[in-house]
């Protein structure tokens, strides 16, 4: 079963809102990775995260690494219509088989 | 997702027919992963392959569900006797390693309707 819990599931804003959506887990990962998926598309790498407290900004986007490597944020600044879509985080357990596990996602709608 | 080819996009089967999906990893990327995506939920992890190898297949159901890379050509999941709950878009995504420290790249999925 999932391994990942992303909240919010759904979200609703303005058009120039900032948005938050994190992921926590119990287990530990060692490489977060979030992806945006537009209807009928494959997901998009956004940002990759691989230490620990990293810290790292894509245009108006910005995510970090948990310190205790359970978990990880992502940030929207100043949203705008193309950001609709489902965010998804996913991440490496540093454990066990190599695969990347995947949160439930969070929807984004934005009113213009 | 640039890079990664799957085809066909769209694929219609009847029940009891078999489905195959096609995957083209990035140019340079020996790593190919399978997903699985019902409607309104999260990805959820299939398999695992190396060229020639299965590295980690925990995610595939028992029965019916196979998957190969070859030597040479793309991955190939197939799906015998497909029944109307295999209904689902089906993602490849490649890497260039297995290790955790690389990114994954995904296609652009292909969703498969069985009637």
């Amino acid at each position: 079963g999932q391994q990942l819990n992303q909240s919010p599931q759904s979200m609703f804003i303005q058009e120039g809102e900032d948005v938050s959506m994190n992921c926590t887990s119990s287990s530990i990962f060692n490489t977060w990775l979030w992806y945006k998926q537009d209807p009928g598309e494959g997901p998009v790498l956004l940002i990759a995260l691989y230490k620990a407290g990293e810290l790292t900004s894509n245009g108006r986007l910005t995510a970090q690494f948990g310190i205790t490597r359970k978990d990880s944020f992502l940030n929207i600044s100043a949203s705008i219509p193309s950001d609709v879509g489902i965010y998804f985080c996913a991440g490496f357990i540093i454990q066990g088989a190599q695969k990347l596990v995947f949160g439930q996602g969070t929807r984004l709608t934005i009113n213009p | 997702n640039a890079g990664v080819m799957q085809n066909p996009r769209h694929l219609v089967r009847r029940r009891g027919q078999e489905a195959r999906l096609r995957c083209s990893p990035m140019k340079g990327h020996s790593h190919v992963y399978w997903y699985r995506q019902l409607p309104e939920e999260g990805l959820k992890f299939m398999v695992y392959l190396q060229k020639e190898n299965i590295i980690d297949e925990s995610g595939m159901p028992k029965e019916r569900f196979s998957a190969e890379f070859p030597k040479e050509g793309p991955s190939i999941l197939r799906i015998q006797q497909v029944v109307r709950g295999d209904s689902a878009a089906y993602f490849c995504a490649s890497s260039p390693t297995g290790s955790s420290g690389n990114t994954i790249y995904f296609g652009e999925g292909s969703w498969l309707t069985v009637v």
